[in-house]
């Protein structure tokens, strides 16, 4: 059974350049999250997915963060105008929504540092 | 509001002592859920329990232990006997249930240390 997958795993770029993330759920994982985790903090929650459609947004996600999962498979993260305070570790998970129970699982995270 | 206080930083400890890690919780819902990921230098937060508010039996699976306890909003882990590999960031998270998103709330983690 294949994992989440993120790619790519590190992104360095510079101030005020755009970024692109790029997340893998599990096979017939309907529920796919976002999360983002700074230096010695736990991870923080920035949106959903249920199938296609994004239904909920943290505060964290500025104008400049988009997120889509056009076919309700694969999902893309892009950051626009990037900041160093961007720079953090873009986690990816995703459940199969069957119970509100269902457990979340992780992919390996995206490595992002604005120079 | 949800909150996950993970109040030891870190631990150190030296490999085969029994080491428990501490987590509490703030939730005003009654149906919630509560985890143990452990992150180990590669960066992947690896699932290891799930439990529900209903159910405060103490869990064993090898050398993890978990005891959650709803009077004190804690539900904490113990790893017996330690080895060098259960050397990782160790973060407890809380989930409502009643919440159409499921999303976690995480604790800042307790980076774990175990010397040979």
């Amino acid at each position: 059974d294949t994992g989440v997958s993120q790619d790519p795993r590190h992104k360095i770029t510079k101030r005020g350049q755009n970024v692109t993330f790029r997340c893998d759920p599990i096979s017939e994982h309907n529920r796919l999250y976002w999360y983002r985790q700074t230096l010695g903090q736990g991870p923080e929650f920035l949106t959903y997915f249920q199938n296609e459609a994004q239904l909920e947004k943290s505060r964290l996600l500025s104008d400049r963060f988009s997120a889509e999962r056009p076919k309700g498979s694969f999902s893309t993260l892009e950051i626009q105008r990037t900041e160093q305070g961007d720079s953090a570790m873009y986690l990816c998970a995703s459940n199969p929504n069957r119970s509100r129970a269902d457990t979340q699982y992780f992919g390996p995270g995206t490595r992002l540092t604005v120079l | 509001a949800q909150k996950v206080t993970q109040a030891q930083t870190e631990i150190s400890v030296v490999e085969k002592e029994d080491v428990t890690l501490d987590c509490v919780y703030e939730t005003r819902d009654t149906t919630y859920y509560l985890f143990w990921y452990k992150q180990p230098p590669s960066g992947e937060l690896v699932f290891l329990i799930r439990r529900n508010s209903f159910d405060e039996q103490n869990e064993i699976s090898g050398r993890y232990s978990w005891n959650f306890q709803k009077s004190t909003s804690s539900f904490n882990f113990t790893i017996t006997a330690s080895q060098v590999v259960d050397s990782a960031v160790y973060f407890c998270a809380l989930s409502e249930a009643r919440r159409g998103a499921q999303k976690l709330v995480f604790g800042q983690g307790t980076r774990l240390t175990i010397n040979p």
